[in-house]
């Protein structure tokens, strides 16, 4: 089963910021949080991933409560190719992790 | 990021005949191979482990005498849907991992399996 919760759906508008929010409240102490999107009919896309810091790469930010139940993924200036299903995965990484997917949350980025 | 392709993009076949897909990481050797497989309008699923040069994991619920899994080598696996029925048609996906590579998988774009 999907360790995390997320919002079925949500909008934004172009140019804005998109604050994606995700609850994962029984993660591990050695667990990271990863964020991979999927546009409609193709593979997902890593986003990026972290562990207790709040991370920032060319595309998004990811901040992580301190408790680490909860976290947030950021996309600073949404266009509307960001249009996708994002989903939030909990995992311990390294080799043979596996990712396991939820419904994530379907993001509609409006002209 | 890394590039992984599939082969094919799409296929069609009748009931009862088996199709081989195949995944492939163009510019690394990935170490671990996931196969997933998607259902229209639902999330991605797990099928199974693949580790180069050793036999596959399958999730509970996979038939792996069904869903034949090779990974002969560092760049290749192929997904063997043998005897396939209608129920079989959904996308699948593969993802390729390297320990190298962080903790990141890269995907592939997916193969539409339609099953006549």
């Amino acid at each position: 089963d999907a360790k995390t919760t997320q919002p079925p759906s949500m909008d934004c508008a172009e140019g804005r910021a998109a604050n994606l929010p995700c609850n994962h409240s029984t993660i591990s102490g050695n667990e990271y949080v990863y964020w991979y999107r999927q546009i409609h009919s193709q593979g997902p896309q890593y986003i990026i991933h972290g562990l207790k810091n709040n991370e920032t790469n060319e595309m998004a930010s990811l901040i992580i409560t301190e408790d680490r139940k909860s976290s947030t993924l950021i996309l600073p200036h949404a266009t509307l190719r960001d249009t996708a299903v994002y989903y939030c995965i909990v995992g311990s990484g390294g080799s043979n992790y596996k990712l396991t997917f939820g419904k994530g949350t379907l993001l509609t980025v409006n002209p | 990021g890394a590039v992984v392709s599939q082969h094919p993009s799409r296929v069609i076949c009748k009931s009862g005949t088996s199709v081989k897909i195949e995944c492939r990481s163009l510019d690394f050797q990935a170490t671990t191979m996931f196969w997933y497989r998607q259902f229209p309008k639902k999330s991605l699923m797990l099928m199974a482990t693949s580790n180069e040069g050793s036999k596959a994991t399958y999730e509970q619920g996979v038939e792996k005498d069904k869903f034949l899994i090779n990974h002969a080598s560092l760049t290749l696996s192929t997904l063997t849907v043998t005897s396939a029925h209608p129920e079989d048609s959904s996308f699948y996906i593969c993802s390729a991992y390297h320990r190298t590579s962080g903790d990141e998988q890269f995907f592939g774009p997916g193969t539409r399996l339609t099953v006549l």
